[in-house]
């Protein structure tokens, strides 16, 4: 069946290192794969697209790298904030099929920054 | 831009009792919203699509004659919950996406709680 794993449910770094992320799937031939934000009691808030015939994006201080062999996408936060804790998830779109246009979300990982 | 708002942005009902919640594009005519359902803890399980001026698509495993869902407008989509019950007690959260663009764009949810 298909399976997206954010290996770290929690993770925790001091102010100023740089957060990484990973995000696995299997059995999934995704088109895409997105990154979003999710605060406490509120909306995902989209942060990065990146899509299968890429292998790295960038946005400020974010980056994000797609490797389709290893079935894995890294998300990085450089320079970290305390206002940068939230809950990170990576969704996958499948490139076709019934599921085409549909995110499928991983379990999130809770990153906390400490100042 | 690309805001979408929820309505009520909480609701406490009692069993037996059905439950509106409406999904806004403020500013953005959105041809097709998504409703999805989080429990604590767990990430945003997708329950249906839909299209405007045309019947929902739902996931397995979701009742389509519990979650009514009405797409009647570019701009508005609602979700109804009937005769709710607690264990639908949940974060319901909609999206909305304009065309086949990739990126969506999520509401800030509606907490549930059926007593």
């Amino acid at each position: 069946s298909q399976k997206i794993e954010q290996n770290s449910e929690a993770l925790n770094i001091q102010e100023g290192k740089t957060a990484t992320l990973t995000c696995n799937y299997t059995n999934y031939s995704p088109a895409y794969l997105q990154w979003y934000r999710q605060d406490p009691g509120r909306g995902p808030v989209f942060l990065l697209l990146i899509r299968e015939n890429e292998k790295e994006k960038r946005k400020e201080r974010l980056k994000v790298t797609f490797d389709t062999t290893l079935k894995q996408s890294l998300f990085h936060i450089t320079a970290s904030q305390p206002a940068d804790s939230a809950t990170y998830l990576c969704a996958l779109v499948a490139s076709g099929g019934t599921s085409y246009g549909k995110l499928t979300f991983g379990q999130g990982t809770i990153l906390t920054v400490h100042p | 831009g690309a805001v979408v708002s929820q309505h009520p942005s909480w609701v406490i009902c009692k069993s037996g009792t059905s439950v509106k919640i409406e999904c806004r594009s403020l500013d953005f005519q959105a041809t097709t919203m998504f409703w999805y359902r989080q429990f604590p803890k767990q990430s945003l399980m997708l329950m249906a699509t839909s299209n405007e001026g045309s019947k929902a698509t739902y996931e397995q495993g979701v009742e389509k004659d519990k979650f009514l869902i009405n797409h009647a407008s570019l701009t508005l989509s609602t979700l109804t919950v009937t005769s709710a019950h607690p264990e639908d007690s949940s974060f319901y959260i909609c999206s909305a996406r304009v065309g086949s663009r990739e990126t969506q764009y999520f509401g800030p949810g509606t907490r549930l709680l059926v007593l």
